[in-house]
């Protein structure tokens, strides 16, 4: 079956700009999360959906990122006012059902660039 | 607060050599998750296993294995025979019981070289 899809794969924008991330979970997965990965580092958690509501997020580095899923199952990660410190791997992952015994199977991740 | 060690920044070998990656793992919490990911160069986050704390056995997967050891807060990857293609970051990565979802906590990886 189809994994996890994230649009676009590269995004280039400048400074004060607003930009939109999309992630396309697995099918039939209630789960979604969001991570940012700077070079070099590994990933860092941002913000976890459990249907349509944000259940945690606790990891939204400040009010300039904001993140929906209006109908539970696409996600839009979206940031505001961009700078240059938030270039980024921004990586999406989907689990069944959001245990912790769950495995999260991540997308192929949108590279951010802020010139 | 918990916290993930990957004390390897990168590590260069040559083909066929046996490879250890190190994990160290900080939690307060007496149940918890331990995985790891492999990240090739087109940056796709790759699930390899999933290990609950209570499940202390060492397990074997192909050329692949890995051994927890609670005691030392240690759970280390081995590729045995290693090959160009394992060529990659690895994470590890912890998540607790009782956070909301389970929200995962990775090391800095390990990049791991294997030369032909």
């Amino acid at each position: 079956g189809a994994g996890v899809s994230q649009t676009p794969s590269n995004k280039v924008t400048e400074k004060g700009k607003y930009v939109e991330l999309r992630c396309d979970p697995i099918s039939g997965h209630t789960a979604l999360y969001w991570y940012r990965q700077s070079l070099g580092q590994g990933p860092e958690f941002l913000i976890y959906f459990q249907g349509t509501g944000a259940a945690d997020d606790s990891g939204l580095p400040n009010d300039r990122f904001f993140a929906v899923r209006p109908e539970g199952s696409v996600s839009t990660l979206k940031i505001q006012r961009t700078e240059r410190g938030d270039s980024a791997v921004y990586l999406c992952a989907s689990s069944f059902s959001g245990g912790s015994t769950d495995t999260q199977y991540f997308g192929p991740g949108t590279r951010l660039t802020v010139l | 607060a918990q916290k993930v060690t990957q004390a390897q920044t990168e590590i260069s070998v040559v083909e066929k050599e046996d490879v250890t990656l190190d994990c160290v793992y900080e939690t307060r919490d007496t149940t918890y998750y331990l995985f790891w990911y492999k990240q090739p160069p087109s940056g796709e986050l790759v699930f390899l296993i999933r290990r609950n704390s209570f499940d202390e056995q060492n397990e074997i997967s192909g050329r692949y294995s890995w051994n927890f050891q609670k005691s030392t807060s240690s759970f280390n990857f081995t590729i045995t025979a290693s090959q160009v293609v394992d060529s990659a970051v690895y994470f590890c990565a912890l998540s607790e019981s009782g956070t909301s979802g389970s929200r995962l906590t990775f090391g800095e990886g390990t990049q791991l070289t294997v030369n032909p």
